[in-house]
């Protein structure tokens, strides 16, 4: 079975302190995707970045960081200096390939993040 | 670049009406998926088709139904509507190029029903 943990609800910065958002995953398969989504208030899901079960190379990409550690099942997610435009609730999410085609996306509860001035 | 497409993006019904809800699919894009986000809730996947076909099915309820047509648009209809089907409800959808490699999913903007 698939599942992500989130285990922050909710977490309020002041604006320009850094945040890492924590996220958990359980799996059995040996590929999987893992991935960040932003979902601001207006409520499209904003992808922001993917990773494979194989490349555990962190990323940076301008404020946002990823911190991938397969011994630890963890992929977590760091914005620096945050924003007010930061604030949004911010899914970690598992996908592993379907049998019967395409790939199927298993969310965790989500982090409210508010940025606030 | 041509985006998931759905439609209608509000739509609002009372208690044991019908909705059909629409999605289509980035061109040459051959598997649809749709998720259903209550509020406060994460997105949960309900269906996928791959080449019109019904890949996956998760926590969907009998009073929904969904296919893929042969212009590989869905359509998602739902019976007898409940207040609890109120949420967002998105479609994504990929090109499943290799059965073995990820393929990734592009979501649309949502279609959020309100049942009255």
């Amino acid at each position: 079975a698939q599942k992500v943990t989130q285990a922050q609800t909710e977490i309020s910065v002041v604006e320009k302190e850094d945040v890492t958002l924590d996220c958990v995953y359980e799996t059995r398969d040996t590929t999987y995707y893992l991935f960040w989504y932003k979902q601001p208030p207006s409520g499209e899901l904003v992808f922001l970045i993917r990773r494979n079960s194989f490349d555990e190379q962190n990323e940076i990409s301008g404020r946002y960081s990823w911190n991938f550690q397969k011994s630890t099942s963890s992929f977590n997610f760091t914005i620096t200096a945050s924003q007010v435009v930061d604030s949004a609730v911010y899914f970690c999410a598992l996908s592993f390939i379907l049998t019967g085609g395409g790939n199927k996306l298993t969310f965790g509860t989500g982090t409210q993040l508010k940025v606030e001035l | 670049a041509a985006g998931v497409i759905q439609s209608p993006r509000h739509l609002i019904k009372e208690k044991r009406e019908t909705a059909t809800l629409k999605c289509y699919p980035i061109p040459r894009h051959d598997t649809v998926y749709w998720y259903q986000q209550g509020p406060g809730q994460d997105p949960q996947f309900l269906i996928s088709f791959y080449e019109k076909m019904q890949s996956d099915k998760g926590s969907i309820p009998d009073r929904f139904s969904a296919q893929q047509f042969s212009d590989y648009h869905s359509e998602l209809n739902m019976s007898s509507l409940e207040l609890g089907d109120s949420a967002l409800y998105f479609c994504a959808s990929s090109s499943n190029i290799a059965a073995t490699s990820y393929n990734e999913q592009f979501f649309g903007p949502g279609t959020r029903l309100t049942v009255l």
